[in-house]
């Protein structure tokens, strides 16, 4: 399996500060995604980074993709308490498969 | 409203009863997948359709089954659920050929005693 791996898993800042998450995976991929997920509910899509681009933004997320070290992270600025969630990073098999990390839980206090 | 809807939300049952949960989207969406989420193992994907009538295995296909015999639905059936297949279950489709910036439903938290 290709399994995703998130670092940290936790993480807990304040109000304002930014949030940095880590993804790395193990195979060759078409693109690599972000997903959130708010306490026992459905993901929502994030932001979709396709295997040649090297940094994509969207609002306040910022992306980065470096496929030599086969690694991801997505940066969350100014973070506000309701970006509380858990993120997950999800990497495809150049098919129909989807593997997920094992996500991170972060906690922005007011 | 685009969405994806499944069926039942909560249900709780025996070992060896037959169940069916129903995932039907209304976006004309290509792409199909099952996904379970376990505690400490994150989400799993369990089978997947690229269109009607394709279906795929994904990480953890064993004790499910699907059919995708129409665009918008794609159930998953559990022929004979064991206490192992407790857990949360999201069903999510995509308009593109692929599991790319997919639609989430709101999960099916299946309990086998």
């Amino acid at each position: 399996s290709q399994q995703g791996e998130e670092d940290p898993q936790a993480l807990s800042i304040q109000e304002g500060e930014n949030a940095t998450m880590n993804c790395s995976y193990k195979t060759s991929i078409n693109n690599l995604q972000w997903y959130r997920q708010n306490s026992g509910r459905g993901l929502v899509h994030l932001i979709l980074i396709r295997s040649n681009e090297r940094e994509k933004h969207s609002g306040r997320l910022r992306v980065t993709l470096d496929t030599s070290k086969k690694s991801s992270s997505l940066l969350i600025t100014a973070s506000r308490a309701a970006d509380t969630a858990s993120y997950f990073c999800a990497t495809d098999d150049q098919g129909g498969k989807l593997i997920f990390g094992q996500g991170t839980e972060l906690s922005v206090k007011p | 409203e685009a969405q994806v809807t499944q069926n039942p939300r909560y249900l709780i049952t025996v070992t060896g009863k037959k169940l069916t949960v129903t995932c039907s989207q209304n976006m004309n969406h290509e792409y199909m997948s099952w996904y379970r989420q376990d505690p400490g193992l994150g989400l799993r994907q369990i089978y997947y359709s690229m269109n009607v009538e394709v279906t795929d295995k994904g990480d953890v296909p064993e004790g499910y089954k699907v059919s995708r015999k129409e665009k918008r639905n794609f159930p998953l059936i559990l022929e004979s659920p064991s206490p192992n297949q407790t857990s949360l279950y999201f069903c999510a489709s995509s308009s593109a050929l692929g599991p790319y910036e997919q639609y989430f439903g709101p999960g099916t938290r299946l309990t086998v005693t």
